[in-house]
């Protein structure tokens, strides 16, 4: 089973932009929704992203995420200390299982 | 609100056994899906299983099928893993998660706290 392919770490100053890309195949991210997930240190992960842009209730606007073709990608704005986790991202595969992302760690410098 | 909380943890032998439980509140458990995701110390999410909500379908990652089974009572709203012949390399810590909707495919929209399994001699 395959893994979806993320930079390992992105960085930018308190209120700046950052994006974080998620690179799979035809199998996974070219024919299902994405999710994103934020894990804060020391804690369970969250839901960010789901179907591909969706926000769930509660999720700040700062948060976005994207598809196209076999990659999608998560856009955080207005960076804030708060957003310093690990970020990954996930789809169903047609070989009848999940994959994640190799996780992204997000500082904020 | 949902809460998912897991038990079962804790420190096993190589080739031993443990079973994980998981137990729901705050929704209706038997209307969906179930996963269960682990996460070796310092490293990346891994999914493991997931389940349907009437249970009749099931499905495993390769590095655990035939070693792993998953199961729920939906009368006691109370989620399995079941993990056989375990090795140094099943050590993590393991999320309970529930699943947006009943059957595959669909993501996974809350998480448990987890409940670290360690293998070793």
């Amino acid at each position: 089973q395959s893994v979806l392919t993320q930079p390992p770490s992105v960085s930018a100053a308190p209120g700046q932009k950052v994006t974080i890309s998620c690179s799979g195949s035809s199998s996974n991210i070219g024919i299902n929704y994405v999710s994103w997930y934020q894990q804060l240190p020391g804690a369970a992960p969250k839901l960010l992203i789901y179907d591909n842009s969706k926000r769930p209730s509660g999720i700040p606007d700062r948060f976005s995420g994207s598809k196209s073709g076999t990659s999608a990608t998560l856009g955080i704005t207005g960076l804030q200390t708060g957003d310093e986790a690990d970020y990954y991202c996930a789809s169903w595969d047609s070989s009848l299982s999940v994959v994640f992302g190799t996780g992204t760690k997000v500082t904020v410098l | 609100e949902v809460q998912l909380l897991e038990s079962g943890g804790g420190l096993e032998q190589p080739g031993g056994s443990l079973r994980l439980s998981c137990t729901v509140s705050g929704f209706t458990f038997s209307s969906y899906a179930m996963t269960w995701v682990r996460q070796a110390p310092g490293k990346g999410l891994e999914w493991v299983s997931v389940i349907s909500g009437s249970g009749g379908t099931t499905y495993y990652a390769d590095s655990v099928k035939g070693r792993f089974a998953i199961s729920r009572d939906n009368s006691k709203n109370t989620l399995y893993l079941q993990m056989n012949s375990l090795g140094v390399e099943d050590t993590a810590v393991y999320y309970c998660a529930k699943n947006n909707r009943a059957g595959a495919p669909s993501h996974i929209d809350y998480w448990g706290q987890g409940t670290l399994v360690t293998v070793s001699s």
